[in-house]
């Protein structure tokens, strides 16, 4: 398995602009996390999905930040409009089970937004 | 809610030094403790994990020992090398998705 495969690695937009954010998660795995990293957060949980379906997303800062997961194999994470301060790298992690496994996590999208 | 606390960075070590990175949680219940890696440019890889209270989580000369009565689940090797130099976050999971503390960036010179 090529392990959880994110893209884009780098993205730099304008203010304003629609970000959006893809994930392919390991085939077999029937949960789906989307974390956000910053130097002065740390880890941040945005959102996870269990078979599809979103089971918790008050990590989600605002309205502009939307997650989809229309399949077991794809999943998108979307700003709309970006800011400056969702700088940041973006990780998409799946598993079997939400919570006793270990996640496989993706290389991230390291989001500027100038 | 649960939480995680890590020793504060950066710890710079020589080679061959003996390395602890000290890591603390509260939770409710019985979570299961996890330690992960971060290389440059890398997303967080999986480096041991411990599901029960005494158990030792072990992986390429890491170790972790999952200490109930201290609520700890501090990170060991006994030598560590250059290709170890990262940043490592202790997390758990108990009913919830992967809590991380902050993380410890290790930089090991030769």
């Amino acid at each position: 398995d090529a392990g959880v495969i994110q893209s884009p690695r780098h993205e730099v937009t304008e203010m304003g602009q629609e970000v959006t954010l893809r994930c392919k998660p390991i085939s077999g795995h029937n949960s789906l996390f989307w974390y956000r990293q910053t130097m002065m957060r740390g880890l941040e949980l945005l959102i996870y999905f269990n078979n599809n379906v979103p089971i918790d997303d008050s990590g989600m800062p605002e309205d502009r930040f939307s997650a989809k997961m229309p399949n077991a194999s794809f999943s998108t994470l979307k700003i709309q409009p970006s800011e400056p301060r969702d700088s940041a790298v973006y990780f998409c992690a799946s598993s079997l089970g939400a919570t006793a496994q270990g996640y496989t996590f993706g290389s991230g999208t390291r989001l500027t937004v100038v | 809610g649960d939480s995680v606390t890590q020793m504060e960075g950066p710890v710079t070590l020589s080679e061959e030094a003996f390395l602890t990175i000290n890591c603390t949680y509260t939770a409710t219940g019985y979570p299961s403790l996890f330690w992960y890696v971060q290389y440059p440019g890398e997303g967080l890889q999986l480096l041991l994990k411990a599901t029960k209270a005494d158990d030792k989580g072990s992986n390429k000369g890491f170790e972790a020992t999952y200490r109930k009565e201290t609520t700890s689940f501090h990170l060991e090797k006994g030598s560590v090398q250059v290709s170890d130099s990262a940043v490592y976050f202790c997390a758990l999971t108990g009913n919830t998705p992967l809590v991380f503390g902050k993380g410890t960036r290790l930089s090991v010179i030769a």
